[in-house]
């Protein structure tokens, strides 16, 4: 079982309709959580982090985490053709020994359509 | 605020030849984490340096090391170079304490001929 998985894609919706990026993780001990975008040919930029249960809202970001259930997703409302871009989770693991380091899933990639 | 450096951008080596890439974090913060993008493999942690110790490795060989100067800067070195080491370097700054969110530069493209 891979670290950390995401929903496969590519994904496809329509400008405007809601994007829906899934995580997993098997760390129990994870604390932070972090989604990144990554247009092509470019580095990772970060869209949001979430530390506690529940939603987090960031404009027409939405990250939602649930520890028990190891699950950590994202929405994007009213999506954009500027959205279409490779999507990130990452976890850091359990304190200690984790220092500076995230585990990444293999991303998802997001095509918004016009 | 300026925010994360890497140079070079690009680079082009052969195999067996060794490379230094740089990486400056944003002004302030003193941790630094290293990693490897390749179409197979994702994003990979190779180390991460804090107030110029390593305090954490990933599962790569010793052909990979670095090291972080008192003004945070670092570099990553990788000795022997060999044709799958070909990938993006990715440098993220953190600030070290209290914060564990990180900030990516844009990379360096390593092709090895």
């Amino acid at each position: 079982q891979k670290e950390v998985e995401q929903n496969s894609g590519p994904l496809s919706v329509p400008e405007g309709a809601i994007a829906s990026l899934n995580c997993t993780y098997s760390d129990r001990g994870s604390q932070s959580f972090f989604w990144y975008r990554q247009y092509s040919g470019k580095s990772p930029e970060l869209i949001m982090f979430i530390y506690s249960n529940g939603d987090k809202e960031d404009g027409r970001f939405t990250a939602q985490l649930n520890k028990a259930s190891q699950y950590v997703s994202l929405l994007i409302r009213d999506s954009q053709p500027s959205d279409s871009a490779t999507y990130l989770c990452a976890v850091t693991g359990a304190g200690g020994t984790s220092y500076g380091k995230l585990t990444f899933g293999q991303g998802t990639i997001l095509t918004v359509h016009p | 605020k300026a925010g994360v450096t890497q140079t070079p951008r690009y680079l082009i080596k052969t195999r067996g030849q060794q490379v230094t890439l740089s990486c400056s974090p944003i002004s302030g913060h003193r941790s630094v984490s290293w990693y490897q993008q390749t179409p197979g493999q994702g994003l990979q942690f190779l180390f991460e340096y804090f107030s110029e110790t390593q305090r954490n490795k990933g599962n790569f060989p010793g052909r990979f090391s670095g090291r972080q100067f008192s003004n945070s800067r670092s570099e990553m070195n990788v000795s022997t170079l060999e044709l799958g080491d070909s990938a993006l370097y990715l440098c993220a700054s953190i600030l070290g304490t209290g914060s564990d969110t990180q900030y990516f530069g844009p990379g360096t493209r390593l092709t090895v001929l």
